[in-house]
């Protein structure tokens, strides 16, 4: 099984700001690694796929970067609708998809 | 408008079955595969299996291998999550999400199911 890591668990940064999330596989993944948006009482919503690529309706703040084994979520500004928690998933090798353990981006 | 439903709360017993549901609508429902998700309270995501209602074809995470069964019925565009005896450790939200294609991450979620196991 490859095993995503998240880090860090929790991170506070200001509004308009801007937040790096990482997320590290065990094994490569190529660019088959996608970042998801939760917040409360919702189910996730994909932000990012292919490393890179943001989904329909996506936000041009939010950024994607890495291949292999290293990632980086990118938020240039944050606004206030940004706060929740990120994971990252891993489709390189699906089904047998993985998720990260999330980070909790919180207001500062 | 690709839309996912999902049944309502559930609120069950140590040993009790359980199937809840998931209406695909909106798109060709034996062209997508369809995941479940777990999600225990106040943790993350853990992917449990996928169907291709076309054809019925099923992968489980070994995780899950053996503890729930994935099925869909193509007439009523539904596909479903079933326990034959639960533990209070099922207690969690479950997600059917749909990927675009094979080899893609999950672009459709549903809203959820709360299952809780309590005696």
């Amino acid at each position: 099984e490859i095993v995503m890591t998240q880090s860090p668990a929790t991170l506070s940064v200001s509004p308009g700001e801007r937040a790096t999330l990482s997320c590290r596989a065990s094994q490569s993944v190529s660019s088959n690694l996608a970042w998801y948006q939760q917040k409360p009482g919702q189910a996730p919503r994909l932000l990012i796929y292919g490393a890179s690529t943001r989904a329909t309706g996506i936000p041009a703040r939010f950024s994607g970067s890495g291949s292999g084994t290293e990632f980086t979520l990118t938020i240039s500004s944050l606004q206030s609708e940004d706060f929740a928690v990120y994971y990252c998933q891993q489709y390189n090798n699906w089904p047998q998809d993985t998720f990260g353990q999330g980070t909790k981006l919180e207001i500062k | 408008e690709v839309q996912l439903v999902q049944s309502g709360a559930e609120v069950k017993k140590p040993g009790e079955s359980l199937k809840i549901s998931c209406k695909g609508s909106g798109y060709s429902f034996t062209s997508y595969w369809i995941g479940w998700v777990r999600q225990m309270p106040g943790k993350g995501l853990e992917w449990m299996g996928i169907i291709y209602p076309g054809d019925s074809d099923t992968r489980y995470s070994p995780s899950f291998q053996g503890q729930v069964t994935i099925s869909a019925d193509k007439s009523i565009s539904t596909a479903y999550l079933q326990w034959s005896s639960l533990k209070a450790s099922d207690t969690a939200m479950y997600y059917c999400a749909r990927p675009q294609t094979s080899h893609w991450p999950y672009d459709y979620w549903g809203q959820g199911t709360l299952v809780t196991v309590s005696s």
